[in-house]
Formats: structure tokens, C-alpha cells, sequence
């Protein structure tokens, strides 16, 4: 059974960065698509960016150039950071797994979830 | 950019009562919609596939239809358990989620 798990600071200061790691079992890091997703009571669910086992590393515009995607496929492992917070960036963040189909793009597993909070 | 709208953002029904959820984009996504249900407290969890394909495990009182720009969710009979919010959510150009529709029982 495939499960998630992000772990990190729940508390970041403004213009510092946000650091996310998500553990990954039952399936390889090598072989899927992963991606971040986080969720405020402001903006909802809001997709951050991919990181696709074949290359490439998508994310949102909104985000502008403050998203790193990066993998440590000996650990099995996939990592979030996020520059420059402010007080916008505090959510609950998911990590998920992305899973391709003929015609399908599915965030079929997803992490429990990690509340980041971005505050002095 | 593609955004999702969603209509109502919240409703109350009764067990078994037979319950629509509409989804709107901004601009065609053929068919390349999914649907999610989140419980409090909880992640998202895959509901839809594609519109209409149900994932397996999934009853089968959810359904889904539509393409274009227009869908529709819909819940059967509703049960307790379906307390939730759904999402739609489109993945034709990048990814965007709908605001949800938080479903309550009466």
C-alpha cells in the first residue's frame, strides 16, 4: 500500500524558506510523477508543482520562481522549498502522488498533510 | 490560466435525497476533470476520473458527466458518510481545483 509522509519546521518566519520533505512507501520515486499541493482557508486547494521521474519540474505561475522540486531517490524521497514566505504562504501542505493514465492525470494518494504556519 | 467554479458552494439534504454539484471552466477542457471528496480533518481523497470514470472502491451511488466546459456530480442517495466537501478539478493545462462544495445532512 502506497503511503505518504511529509515532515518539516511547522513554523517558518516571514522571507525565510519553507523546507518539506515527503517519505514515500510502497512505491519507487524512480517510477511515478509527485507532486505538492497545499490548502488554505483563503485560496483552497492549490497546486504547487510536479516533479515528473522522466524530467522536468512544473509549477504554478503563481508561485513565480520561489519553488524548488528536488528528489533523493536513495532515500526514496521528494522535497519542497519555498522562498521567501509571507504570511499567504502559511497552509496546510500535502504531498501526493500523481499518477498517469491513457487520458488521465490522477492525484490518486495523497499525505495526511502538514500545517506550516508563517509568522514572527 | 484555467479557473474552476463550482455551484452551490455548500447544501444540505437529506438521507437519501439525489444531489447535483456543478463544475465550470473557464475555457474547454474536453473531458480532463476529476472529482474529490474531503472529509474534516482529512486529504483529499479521488472520487472521479476523467468526468465520469468511477475509481474503484468508490460506490457507485457517485457519478460524474460532462465535457467541455460544463460538469455535473451527483450523489444518488446520500448517506451519512458523504458528509464532505467535493472538488472539482482540472488537469487540461496545469492544475486547478474548484472552491468546493461543502455537502451537509439535514
Amino acid at each position: 500500500q502506497v503511503q505518504l509522509q511529509e515532515s518539516g519546521p511547522g513554523l517558518v518566519k516571514p522571507s525565510e524558506t519553507l523546507s518539506l520533505t515527503c517519505t514515500v512507501s510502497g512505491d519507487s520515486i524512480s517510477s511515478s510523477y509527485w507532486s505538492w499541493i497545499r490548502q488554505s482557508p483563503g485560496k483552497g486547494l492549490e497546486w504547487i508543482g510536479n516533479f515528473y521521474s522522466i524530467g522536468g519540474t512544473p509549477h504554478n505561475p503563481s508561485l513565480e520562481s520561489r519553488v524548488t522540486i528536488s528528489v533523493d531517490t536513495s532515500k526514496n524521497q521528494f522535497s519542497l522549498k519555498l522562498r521567501s514566505v509571507t504570511a499567504a504562504d502559511t497552509a496546510i501542505y500535502y504531498c501526493v502522488r500523481l499518477s498517469q493514465g491513457r487520458r488521465s492525470l490522477l492525484f490518486d494518494r495523497w499525505g495526511q498533510g502538514t500545517l506550516v504556519i508563517v509568522s514572527s | 490560466d484555467i479557473q474552476m467554479t463550482q455551484s452551490p458552494s455548500s447544501l444540505s439534504a437529506s438521507v437519501g435525497d439525489r444531489v447535483t454539484i456543478t463544475c465550470q471552466a473557464s475555457q474547454d477542457i474536453t473531458n480532463y476533470l476529476n472529482w474529490y471528496q474531503q472529509k474534516p480533518g482529512r486529504a483529499p481523497k479521488l472520487l472521479i476520473s476523467e468526468a465520469s470514470n468511477l475509481e474503484t472502491g468508490v460506490p457507485s451511488r457517485f457519478s460524474g458527466s460532462g465535457s467541455g466546459t460544463d460538469f455535473t456530480f451527483t450523489i444518488s442517495n446520500l448517506q451519512p458518510e458523504d458528509i464532505a466537501t467535493y472538488f472539482c478539478q482540472q488537469y487540461h493545462h496545469l492544475f486547478t481545483f474548484g472552491p468546493g462544495t461543502i455537502v451537509d445532512i439535514k
